[in-house]
């Protein structure tokens, strides 16, 4: 069974950067997965972010950033805004398993 | 405007069957791959299911092989997912999500329908 592996919590200030990071049980975390960042706040569908390791949406804001970092994916957020404060999820895609989210990773801003 | 809207889900019993849609509206429908992804009471994101654009692919999460089948009606801009022997763990807000064109990727999402499974 493949695992995608998020941290649990991350805790950032206001104005200050982020990296959240996703790691796959097969290895390491490649374009091929195709990272995908994914937004959720309290009670809300999900927003996406980034698709194909860093490929912004059109109403993606220009402070999030997608890449890969230390054989995982990851999602950087510089100049955070308290409004950044939600639940991150990532998708890794995978041949003939589909696609795979990470259990999330809670952002807090404080 | 982009829009995917869900509809369907209601209290079943475990066993029971159940049948979720999602109308899309604002785009080419036949050209993309639509995706089903659930969330149970809080817990994290689940890839369901998903259908190519001409609906000649289709994928399942392996804990719902056999039980759900993902269809969709071009004509009438609908997805579907049939979900039969529920059981009590398939309980979740489903959404329907849609496909990026020029990568693996999910970019616009309805809103979600609830689904429960319970005696």
């Amino acid at each position: 069974q493949t695992v995608v592996t998020q941290e649990p919590s991350l805790t950032v200030s206001p104005g200050g950067t982020v990296t959240l990071t996703c790691a796959s049980s097969t290895g390491a975390v490649t374009t091929g997965n195709h990272p995908n960042w994914f937004q959720q706040k309290c009670g809300q569908a999900p927003r996406a972010l980034i698709y194909g390791t860093n490929k912004k949406h059109s109403w993606t804001p220009a402070r999030f950033s997608g890449s890969l970092l230390g054989g995982k994916g990851a999602l950087t957020l510089s100049g955070v805004q308290p409004e950044d404060e939600a639940d991150y999820y990532c998708l890794l895609h995978y041949d003939h398993v589909g696609g795979v989210f990470g259990g999330g990773t809670k952002l807090t801003v404080l | 405007e982009v829009q995917l809207v869900e509809s369907g889900g209601d209290l079943v019993q475990p066993g029971g069957s159940l049948r979720l849609s999602c109308a899309a509206s604002g785009f080419s429908f036949s050209h993309f791959w639509i995706n089903w992804v659930r969330q149970a009471p809080g817990k994290g994101l689940e890839w369901v299911a998903n259908i190519k654009g001409d609906g000649s692919e289709k994928y399942y999460v392996d804990s719902v092989k056999g039980r759900f089948t993902i269809s969709r009606d071009n004509a009438k801009n609908s997805l579907y997912l049939q979900m039969n022997s529920l059981r009590v763990e398939d309980t979740a807000v489903y959404y329907c999500a849609r496909g990026t064109n020029d990568a693996p990727g999910l970019d616009v999402w309805g809103p979600g329908t609830t689904v429960t499974v319970s005696s």
